[in-house]
């Protein structure tokens, strides 16, 4: 169990280029969350899969927004065309989606600064 | 809709004093409770949760939590802060395996 990874840490863009997040899960987790957090607030979900499916997006994922997880391991979260109201820390986090814990385990994230 | 209040936004208290920090929640059903801690530049690291049963839970670090579901809260206490604890803290609420919602946290300070 090597936990949860997400690359890159930090990210520098700049206004309107595009922009891909990895997160690798705990291996064998079957649930993948994404959250965003900003300064001074909580992480606000944004959207999670179980294996391949993407179950919910929250209203805060604007079109520019689009989360892949192909084979139920890794994922991806592209923002096309980024704004500076992107700029926060992008969080990953799994969970087993099978034991009764329901705890979620949350990778280091990433951060995006759009200038 | 599912919300969580955390209504203090920092706190300080001196080493080894004990510690209390506030959180309601709003659930349309059975809450699934925790608390998570962030440290500078960190991930969230889960110091307990509650899903059923005993009503007051241990977690680690020596932090416990208490279910009330008459007021809505499940409040983090520690008899005793160590200067390691500062940080900042965060209730959340869900579902299962749904989505989780957070707090707006609380900033804890630990003077000597």
């Amino acid at each position: 169990d090597t936990g949860v990874s997400q690359n890159p840490r930090h990210k520098i863009t700049k206004r309107g280029q595009n922009v891909t997040f990895r997160c690798d899960p705990i291996s064998e987790h079957n649930r993948l969350y994404w959250y965003r957090q900003t300064l001074g607030q909580g992480p606000e979900f944004l959207t999670y899969f179980q294996n391949e499916a993407q179950l919910e997006k929250s209203r805060l994922l604007s079109d520019r927004f689009s989360a892949e997880r192909p084979k139920g391991s890794f994922s991806t979260l592209e923002i096309q065309r980024t704004e500076q109201g992107d700029s926060a820390m992008y969080l990953c986090a799994s969970s087993d989606g099978q034991g009764r814990t329901y705890e979620q385990y949350f990778g280091p994230g990433t951060r995006l600064t759009v200038t | 809709a599912q919300s969580v209040t955390q209504p203090d936004i920092h706190i300080t208290v001196s080493e080894g004093a004990s510690l209390e920090l506030r959180c309601n929640y709003s659930y349309g059903a059975t809450p699934y409770l925790f608390w998570y801690v962030q440290s500078p530049g960190q991930g969230l690291q889960l110091l307990l949760k509650y899903f059923s049963g005993d009503t007051l839970v241990q977690g680690i670090k020596g932090f416990e939590a208490e279910f009330k579901r008459s007021q809505s809260s499940f409040n983090l206490r520690k008899p005793s802060v160590h200067w390691s604890d500062a940080a900042e803290y965060f209730c959340a609420v869900g579902g299962g395996y749904q989505k989780v919602t957070f707090g707006t946290g609380t900033k804890l300070q630990v003077i000597p």
